[in-house]
């Protein structure tokens, strides 16, 4: 089945470290590519997004995506996290350009240790 | 800044009881959208509406859901006979344009006794 995965189900981590979360997905043709997060007791925020173009993109907050066709990947990295990088963090993906829906992933839990 | 704003934010209801779930979208935006989250699931989309209809519907959206847009503002989502298994996080999203980011509001808690 078409699907969106992502690797690590719950991260902890100490300010400073780097962060990487995998996500990859399995639909064929163009896409569209997201990250999302959600703070504790908020909705969910776009952090970025990719379309089309340069297939690395910045984001907010100093988070960085790389979209890698051949790996069918979106990876979302941030060089050194912050404790207020608690979060949990979905990667979405639009299948098609006639598709509305984001497909989501499993959504990632990041602990960020002060 | 624009929000989604959803309400109320925790519904508790009886099965078999009809619900509606009220979300005000961006207002500018054009397209329209429910997902819903079970506790330890997957965010899964439930339908997207434009221009006054469904534009797409998931397995999930059967007959005992339905959608509408009464007042140009307020985007709402029906369960017509709640069951156990509805019990989710509902969350309404809007777009501008159809490849656009969609935005989400905070989610409606709807528990079913």
């Amino acid at each position: 089945a078409q699907s969106v995965s992502q690797h690590n189900h719950h991260v902890i981590l100490s300010e400073a470290a780097s962060l990487e979360l995998g996500c990859n997905y399995s639909y064929g043709g163009t896409v569209n590519l997201f990250w999302y997060v959600q703070y504790p007791g908020q909705h969910l925020q776009l952090l970025l997004k990719y379309f089309s173009g340069d297939p690395l993109v910045k984001g907010i907050k100093g988070f960085e995506a790389e979209f890698i066709k051949s790996k069918f990947s979106f990876n979302l990295r941030k060089p050194s996290v912050q404790w207020s990088d608690t979060a949990e963090y979905f990667c979405a993906v639009i299948p098609s350009s006639n598709d509305y829906k984001l497909s989501f992933g499993a959504g990632t839990t990041v602990t960020v240790r002060a | 800044e624009p929000e989604v704003t959803q309400t109320p934010s925790h519904q508790v209801t009886q099965m078999g009881q009809e619900v509606i779930l009220h979300c005000v979208p961006i207002s500018n935006h054009l397209y329209f959208y429910w997902y819903r989250q079970i506790l330890g699931q997957k965010v899964e989309f439930l339908v997207s509406f434009y221009n006054n209809e469904i534009s797409e519907k998931s397995e999930i959206f059967d007959d005992q859901f339905s959608v509408e847009r009464p007042d140009g503002s307020n985007f709402t989502l029906k369960i017509r006979s709640t069951k156990l298994e509805d019990s989710a996080m509902y969350f309404c999203a809007s777009s501008a344009n159809r490849e656009d980011t969609q935005y989400f509001g905070p989610g409606t808690r709807l528990t079913v006794l």
